[in-house]
């Protein structure tokens, strides 16, 4: 167990429609990442947060948006759903940003799109 | 920017025998590179890294990487694969000191 905890574990939703995936950090972890993982664009970084604030933007489509609350949970945000936005969603999360920090990931919320 | 490359997209190799997992990496400056592992439905699991120091890392289920400056090369290696050990590798570097930027993966199929 990484420690990190995502929810929901899978989602079947309409293309149209908006979700949220939630990510819930290891305990003291200040810095969360959010990751794609599609089979045709492997594993893609999305966002990253640290203690609150946006640190790096990678991919992110603007349909996509995240946050990161006081209490450092972390959430994904994504509207006007695609086929083409059926992927593993990753959360990740380290203790910081130092170059050798490790990322512990959560098991992926599966999304699909119908 | 950082980034690293993985040549194959799948190695066989039968029960017992070594496995290598190749990476090669470009980056600016020291890399920060990492190796980690995933079975079917489940996130990464993180097996070794390199910082600094020795270039041979020893990591996770007997796993090991060699950090070759001159080859810009951190290959995945295992003296002794076992059926178990089948999953999808990936191999990551750090990039501005925060998020990983991940490789293609390579999919290692360990035959009995």
């Amino acid at each position: 167990d990484s420690g990190v905890t995502q929810t929901p574990k899978h989602l079947i939703t309409a293309t149209g429609q908006r979700v949220t995936l939630r990510c819930s950090p290891r305990s003291g972890d200040l810095s969360v990442y959010w990751y794609q993982q599609s089979l045709d664009q492997g594993l893609q970084f999305l966002i990253q947060y640290y203690n609150g604030e946006e640190r790096a933007k990678g991919n992110i489509l603007e349909r996509f948006s995240a946050q990161q609350f006081p209490d450092l949970h972390s959430e994904l945000n994504l509207s006007s759903l695609e086929l083409g936005d059926s992927a593993l969603y990753f959360c990740a999360s380290s203790a910081d940003t130092v170059g050798g920090a490790r990322a512990f990931f959560g098991q992926g919320t599966r999304l699909t799109v119908v | 920017a950082q980034s690293v490359a993985q040549p194959e997209d799948q190695v066989n190799v039968a029960e017992g025998n070594p496995l290598t997992v190749k990476c090669t990496y470009s980056v600016s400056g020291n890399p920060y590179l990492f190796w980690y592992v995933q079975y079917p439905n489940r996130g990464l699991q993180f097996l070794l890294k390199y910082i600094t120091g020795d270039n041979l890392v020893k990591g996770s289920y007997g796993f090991e990487a060699e950090f070759n400056k001159s080859q810009t090369s951190f290959h995945l290696k295992k003296p002794s694969a076992l059926v178990s050990d089948s999953a999808l590798y990936f191999c990551a570097v750090r990039d501005g000191g925060d998020k990983l930027i991940f490789g293609t993966g390579t999919r290692l199929q360990v035959f009995p």
